[in-house]
C-alpha cells in the first residue's frame, strides 16, 4: 500500500522556467517530509524538508509547500536549470516515530535548454 | 561526493554464495540504515540501527543479516540468495533516528543474483 504518491512520472519543463512536483500521503500520522533528488548511478540526495508545523520553506531556488487539509505537497524549481534533470522523490514520516522514511515512486524531472 | 561510502558498487554472486557490502560514515551520525530499491520502486526499508543496536527490522528474510560493528560501519551479509534479491542496496546514515534528522545516502550497490 503505497502512502506517499507521486502521480507524475515525468515533467518536462524550459530552462529559466517554473518545475512543479507533486506529491500526496494518506497516512495523517506523517509530519515531516523531504525531497530527495537522485541521479542515475547515485543514492538520492536530500535536497529540502518540512515539517508539519510550516506551510513553507525556501531554500535558495527550492520551495516545498505543505497542504495539510488536502494531504499534500509541492516542489518549486525557480528558475529551472539543466543541472536540475533528475528523478526527484518526496519522502514523509512520523517524527514522532522511528525515522523509518517511506518513498513516492519518483517524478523525472528533464529541464530543456 | 557522498558522506555515506558504500563499496561494492557493483556485486555479481551466485545463489550458493556469501558475500557482504559495507557502508562507511563518518559524520558522527548515530543511526544507520538499509535500503532496497528495486528498478523503477521507491527505496524501501529493511533495517534500522540506532547507536549500534538493531531498532528496526521490516520483516526481512534471514538470508540478509546486518551487522553494526561500531557508529561508523554497517555490512550486510548476504547468504543463500535469490535471483528476486537482486536490486541496489543504500545505505544511509542520520544524526538520529528520531525526529527531524534527514537521512544521508550513499551511491548504493548494485547486487545481481544469478
Amino acid at each position: 500500500d503505497q502512502q506517499v504518491k507521486q502521480n507524475s512520472p515525468s515533467l518536462s519543463v524550459q530552462e529559466g522556467r517554473i518545475s512543479i512536483l507533486n506529491c500526496d500521503y494518506t497516512n495523517s500520522m506523517f509530519d515531516y517530509f523531504l525531497w530527495y533528488k537522485k541521479y542515475p548511478a547515485e543514492g538520492p540526495t536530500f535536497l529540502i524538508s518540512i515539517s508539519s508545523i510550516k506551510d513553507k520553506n525556501e531554500d535558495g531556488r527550492f520551495t516545498v509547500f505543505l497542504n495539510k487539509s488536502a494531504k499534500h505537497l509541492s516542489l518549486h524549481i525557480v528558475p529551472s536549470q539543466p543541472g536540475d534533470s533528475a528523478v526527484y522523490f518526496c519522502a514523509a514520516s512520523a517524527k514522532t516515530g522511528a525515522n523509518n522514511l517511506f518513498f513516492g515512486t519518483g517524478t523525472r524531472l528533464t529541464v530543456i535548454p | 561526493d557522498t558522506e555515506v561510502t558504500q563499496t561494492p558498487k557493483h556485486l555479481v554472486m551466485g545463489m550458493t554464495n556469501k558475500k557482504s557490502l559495507k557502508c562507511e560514515q563518518h559524520m558522527g551520525h548515530r543511526a544507520m540504515y538499509w535500503y532496497k530499491q528495486k528498478a523503477k520502486k521507491p527505496p524501501e526499508l529493511m533495517f534500522v540501527y540506532s547507536y549500534e543496536k538493531l531498532s528496526i527490522n521490516e520483516s526481512v528474510p534471514s538470508r540478509f543479516s546486518p551487522e553494526c560493528p561500531n557508529s561508523s560501519l554497517l555490512n550486510l551479509h548476504l547468504h543463500a540468495l535469490q535471483p528476486e534479491d537482486s536490486a541496489l542496496y543504500l545505505c544511509a546514515s542520520s544524526h538520529r533516528d528520531r525526529g527531524i534528522s534527514p537521512l544521508h545516502f550513499g551511491n548504493g550497490t548494485r547486487l545481481t543474483v544469478t
